[in-house]
């Protein structure tokens, strides 16, 4: 399967700390995106980050993209209560003629206030 | 206030039958697509549309069909044949990248969850 994989699969930790959530994928792409879903609810882009970028911030959110390790990390620092959440990367692959996201399996992330 | 707009937000049917998933876009966006989710689990591409009259099986095609008649209008038929339909379904938009713009991010509706009897 090309689908990113995340781990971890579930993270729970205090408010005020920081969460660190990880992607990998298997084939190359042109960029990778985080998404938020609020639970019963639709997603939310956070963040895109091209294959030629390494590192990308916006607010409170990091991200990392390794391509030759084909990984790429989420970082939200400072947590708050109210990013309890799960986190879907979603990568867009170069090798096929398909035109359309494909999304990892999420990260549950329970910040506890 | 530009959005996705899916309904029914809830929707009950009996085994056997085919029911719609309405999503209707007004942000002017070319592309169009459905996902579905299980309960834990991530997104599972079922069908997209690049443009209207046409579009394109995702990964779970089977028991799915599509029409794209309008640019804003993407419906969904759940069919009888798709033998475990019980799922959150989910459906996205976006404008058409550009070399120069690189837009590529998707939008999504609140989604549509659906429970067979």
């Amino acid at each position: 399967s090309q689908q990113g994989e995340e781990d971890p699969q579930a993270l729970s930790i205090q408010e005020g700390e920081n969460a660190t959530m990880n992607c990998s994928y298997k084939t190359s792409i042109n960029n990778l995106q985080w998404y938020r879903q609020n639970s019963g609810r639709g997603l939310v882009h956070l963040i895109l980050i091209r294959s030629n970028e390494r590192e990308k911030h916006s607010g409170r959110l990091r991200v990392t993209l390794d391509t030759s390790k084909k990984s790429s990390s989420l970082l939200i620092t400072a947590s708050r209560a109210a990013d309890t959440a799960s986190y879907f990367c979603a990568t867009d692959f170069m090798d096929t003629g398909r035109r359309a996201l494909t999304f990892g399996s999420g990260t549950r992330l329970q910040v506890q206030p | 206030d530009g959005g996705i707009t899916q309904s029914p937000k809830y929707l009950f049917r009996k085994e056997g039958q085919n029911v719609t998933l309405s999503c209707e876009q007004n942000l002017n966006h070319d592309a169009m697509y459905w996902y579905r989710q299980d309960p834990g689990q991530g997104l599972r591409l079922i069908y997209y549309s690049q443009i209207v009259n046409d579009f394109q099986k995702g990964d779970i095609a089977e028991g799915y069909s599509v029409s794209r008649e309008k640019k804003e209008s993407f419906p969904l038929t759940v069919t009888s044949a798709q033998k475990n339909p019980t799922a959150f379904y989910l459906c996205a938009s976006k404008r058409q990248s550009t070399a120069l713009s690189g837009a590529n991010v998707l939008t999504f509706g609140a989604g549509s969850r659906l429970t067979v009897l």
